[in-house]
This record gives C-alpha cells, sequence and structure tokens, in this order.
C-alpha cells in the first residue's frame, strides 16, 4: 500500500484566500484524522472520522475551518478565509481501530504558509 | 484540561549509550500509550503502544515503562545510533483520541 497521501505538499497562500488540503487514507481503514502542528502548540487533534462520518470536531478551531470526507477513500480540510495564524503543517492519519488503541499511519504533511 | 509535559530541551548523547525520554501526564489516566518517532519534514510513525496494566514493553532496542501512579512514561533506546536521531513524541490517550507531547529532539553523535 501507498500509505496515506496527502496534497499540496505545500501551500503558500494570501490572507483571505479559500485552501483546500486532501487526504486519500490507506485502504481499508476506518478511521481518519487531521491533525494540526505547530512549534508552539505540537501535534493538535482537529476532527476525526469513522466509516466517513464525522465523529469529534472539537478540535476545530472555528468556523473557517471545515472538513468532510465525501467516500472511503478521500477527504478534506479546508480553511475559508485563511489567516496568517493558520500557517502550520496539517497532517492526515488513518487507522484500523480507534486511536487509543491502535497506531496511527500518518502521511507527510501539507505545509500551509499564510502571507 | 489535559497536560503532557515531554523535555523541550534537545537530548544530546553519544553513540552506544543508552537514550531515556521523559513523558510526564496530568490530569488524566489513559488507559494506553503510545510513542512515536518524527524526523524533520516528514509525518510521525509509530514505535511502540503500552497499556495501563503493563508496566514495561520492549521491540528491539526500544523499552517503554508505563508507571500510573506517578503519570509518567519512560522511553529507552539501547545502544542508540546515529541514525536515531530524530523527535520523539508520546501520545497518551483521552478517552477516543491520542493527545500528543510537543516531543523531544534526540541527537546521537558518533
Amino acid at each position: 500500500d501507498a500509505g496515506v497521501i496527502q496534497s499540496p505538499r505545500h501551500e503558500v497562500t494570501e490572507m483571505g484566500q479559500e485552501v483546500t488540503l486532501r487526504c486519500k487514507p490507506i485502504s481499508g481503514h476506518d478511521y481518519l484524522f487531521w491533525y494540526r502542528q505547530t512549534m508552539m502548540r505540537g501535534l493538535e487533534l482537529l476532527i476525526y472520522f469513522n466509516n466517513n462520518v464525522p465523529i469529534d470536531d472539537s478540535g476545530m478551531p472555528e468556523d473557517r475551518f471545515s472538513a468532510k470526507m465525501p467516500n472511503a477513500s478521500f477527504s478534506t480540510l479546508k480553511i475559508q478565509p485563511s489567516e496568517p495564524r493558520d500557517s502550520a503543517v496539517y497532517f492526515c492519519a488513518s487507522s484500523l481501530v480507534l486511536a487509543y488503541s491502535g497506531e496511527l499511519f500518518f502521511g507527510e504533511g501539507s505545509r500551509l504558509t499564510v502571507l | 484540561s489535559q497536560k503532557i509535559e515531554q523535555n523541550s530541551e534537545a537530548l544530546n548523547i553519544q553513540e552506544g549509550k543508552t537514550a531515556t525520554l521523559t513523558c510526564n501526564y496530568t490530569n488524566y489516566s489513559p488507559a494506553y500509550l503510545q510513542w512515536y518517532r518524527q524526523d524533520p519534514g516528514r509525518g510521525p510513525v509509530f514505535l511502540l503502544l503500552i497499556r495501563e496494566n503493563e508496566k514495561e514493553k520492549r521491540k528491539e532496542r526500544l523499552k517503554v515503562t508505563f508507571d500510573t501512579t506517578l503519570k509518567q512514561s519512560l522511553f529507552h533506546i539501547t545502544a542508540s545510533q546515529p541514525a536515531d536521531s530524530a523527535t520523539y513524541l508520546c501520545a497518551p490517550a483521552h478517552t477516543d483520541k491520542l493527545i500528543f507531547g510537543t516531543g523531544t529532539r534526540l541527537q546521537v553523535f558518533p
């Protein structure tokens, strides 16, 4: 398997623009997670899905952030409008079982810079 | 709220020595705890999972301990090598989620 695939790897945009990050989980994994990593706050869970259904979005910072999973092989994280404080590396991860009891497989991340 | 502390200072050790990294957590009692390795510009990679009823877990040169009384996990790498240089993240589980520490950077020099 190719692992979790994220795109784009790097995104530079201007404040106010819409940003869409994409993720393809490992086939057969029922859980998909979106994390954000910054130097100050480390890895923070934004939202996770089980069988394409959002289960917990309590980590989504505000209404500017939204995530969807239209099918088992694709998810998007959208920021509209983007702000400089959204600059971070965004990771997608998938797993066979619920996160705490099994390993998470992470993608290589999407580095977002908002000017 | 849940808090996880890992030594933010980098740990520098000589090749062949044992590296010991510390993870302390407060305000909750995780049933599971995981450790991940992260290289620069890459996503975290799973290393080990330990359950609350397990005191110790080993995998090759890696050993993890889990002390639920002290609310602490120790991560050991024996016979360390320069290739072990990376950031190591601990992730004690809170209900259905993993909460990650900010990580400790390990540098192994020849």
